[in-house]
């Protein structure tokens, strides 16, 4: 069955960076763009990137253009998500999720990571 | 950037109830990059509704979206109590892609 399971969240100070992977199973990634969305505690949904299946074409939302950036192993199944210079209001759960291209809706996603900007 | 604003923010109704909830976008947003998505407390989200009325896999018949330009709705027929959750509306047409603020959907 098709799986997304996001890992590499944790507590990061301010300033510093971190690494989120998305590893999928259960269908060929390679054919497929992938998003990270992301939800701070209590709040709703925002979308955060996008990378389409053979990695050329990214999109960011703006408020992370800069800092974040997406990039995808189709050998490995696993696309990922480098975040630098991270702030407090970075803190949320992030989620991966498939979608057939760039412009389409989610049809899977991951359970998510949480991640959290504090000193 | 669509804007895109749900209404109610929350909505109180019995299971049996039929529920209809709304979206409107700041600009006009073609059909077919309009969905709806479903999140239960402490889950990822789940596809509902795609192309603003077409039925995601495995998705019940009692849910129903439609609407075009800039007023959707995902309408719910006879409320089940699995359906008390969190709706949300997302536009994947035009970047950034964009969710709405979502509507509580609680039993009275």
């Amino acid at each position: 069955q098709v799986q997304l399971v996001e890992s590499g969240g944790g507590v990061v100070q301010p300033g510093r960076s971190l690494r989120l992977s998305c590893e999928a199973s259960g269908f060929t990634l390679s054919t497929y763009a992938l998003h990270w969305v992301r939800q701070a505690p209590g709040k709703g949904l925002e979308w955060v990137a996008v990378i389409s299946y053979d990695g050329v074409n990214k999109y960011y939302v703006d408020s992370v253009k800069g800092r974040f950036t997406i990039s995808r192993d189709n050998s490995k199944s696993t696309v990922f998500l480098q975040m630098n210079s991270l702030r407090g209001d970075d803190t949320a759960v992030y989620y991966c999720a498939r979608s057939s291209d760039t412009r389409n809706n989610f049809d899977y996603w991951g359970q998510g990571t949480l991640v959290t900007v504090s000193s | 950037e669509i804007v895109l604003t749900q209404s109610p923010g929350t909505l109180s109704l019995s299971p049996g109830e039929r529920a209809t909830l709304s979206c409107r976008a700041s600009h006009s947003v073609t059909s077919y990059f309009l969905g709806w998505y479903q999140q239960k407390p402490g889950q990822a989200p789940r596809l509902l509704i795609y192309g603003a009325s077409s039925r995601a896999t495995g998705i019940p018949d009692r849910f129903s979206g439609s609407g075009s330009g800039t007023d959707f709705t995902l309408t719910i027929s006879r409320l089940e109590p699995e359906d008390f959750a969190v709706y949300y509306c997302q536009q994947y047409g035009s970047s950034p892609i964009t969710f709405g603020q979502g509507t509580r959907l609680e039993i009275k």
